[in-house]
């Protein structure tokens, strides 16, 4: 069965820090996979796909299939990327399903 | 544009009791989804629908029933109500079949059973 691990709970740095959050994931077949963000008080959003090979917000996600990782970088942490991450990939026989990690709170310090 | 929307906010169940969520897409999506977001756990699929009539099982589904009989609107029941079921309460709708396509989600409905 698929599964998504995202190994820190918390995450804390002080702004201006880099930042990574990490996600490793388990499955045999294609995964595309996914960063969505909830900030406080706002819905849950998608911060971005690997497949799109984009930076939103500073944010930056490269699918390493030989050590099943999709960390989420960003060079210099703001006050405002305070929120929580999930890290989520759907199968490639699944349709639009999401298989979502545990989730990471980043809290950025001024 | 509303998006996704749900009903309602809040509740407070005793158990055994039952009750309905209701969720609500004007994005002519085919897809929704119903989650329960737990700390520690992430969201977790309860059921999901590919269309108007249809339904099928997620990975905990047990407990909960739903019901897709409009395109906009897909229905969370829960038939007799158990501590274990005290989260919170996600939908999300997206288009049809393509996996790359991003899930739009509601606001969330929080449930406390006692």
């Amino acid at each position: 069965a698929q599964r998504v691990t995202q190994p820190e709970k918390l995450l804390s740095v002080f702004k201006g820090a880099p930042v990574e959050l990490k996600c490793n994931y388990s499955y045999s077949g294609s995964p595309e996979l996914f960063w969505y963000v909830q900030y406080s008080r706002q819905r849950l959003q998608l911060l971005l796909r690997h497949i799109s090979r984009e930076s939103i917000k500073g944010f930056t996600a490269d699918l390493n299939k030989g050590e099943t990782s999709f960390h989420l970088k960003k060079p210099f942490a703001q006050e405002e990327d305070s929120a929580m991450y999930y890290c989520a990939l759907t199968m490639d026989n699944a349709g639009n399903m999401l298989t979502f990690g545990g989730g990471t709170r980043l809290m950025v310090k001024p | 544009n509303a998006g996704v929307t749900q009903t309602p906010k809040f509740r407070v169940l005793k158990t055994g009791q039952s009750m309905t969520l209701l969720c609500a897409q004007d994005m002519n999506h085919e897809y929704m989804y119903w989650y329960r977001q737990d700390p520690g756990m992430g969201l977790r699929l309860i059921h999901y629908s590919v269309g108007e009539g249809t339904t099928a099982k997620g990975e905990v589904p047990d407990g909960y029933n739903v019901s897709r009989l409009k395109k906009q609107n897909f229905l969370l029941g829960l038939e007799s109500a158990a501590p274990s079921q005290t989260s919170v309460y996600f939908c999300a709708s997206s288009w049809q079949t393509v996996r790359s396509y991003e899930q739009y989600f509601g606001p969330g409905t929080r449930l406390t059973v006692t």
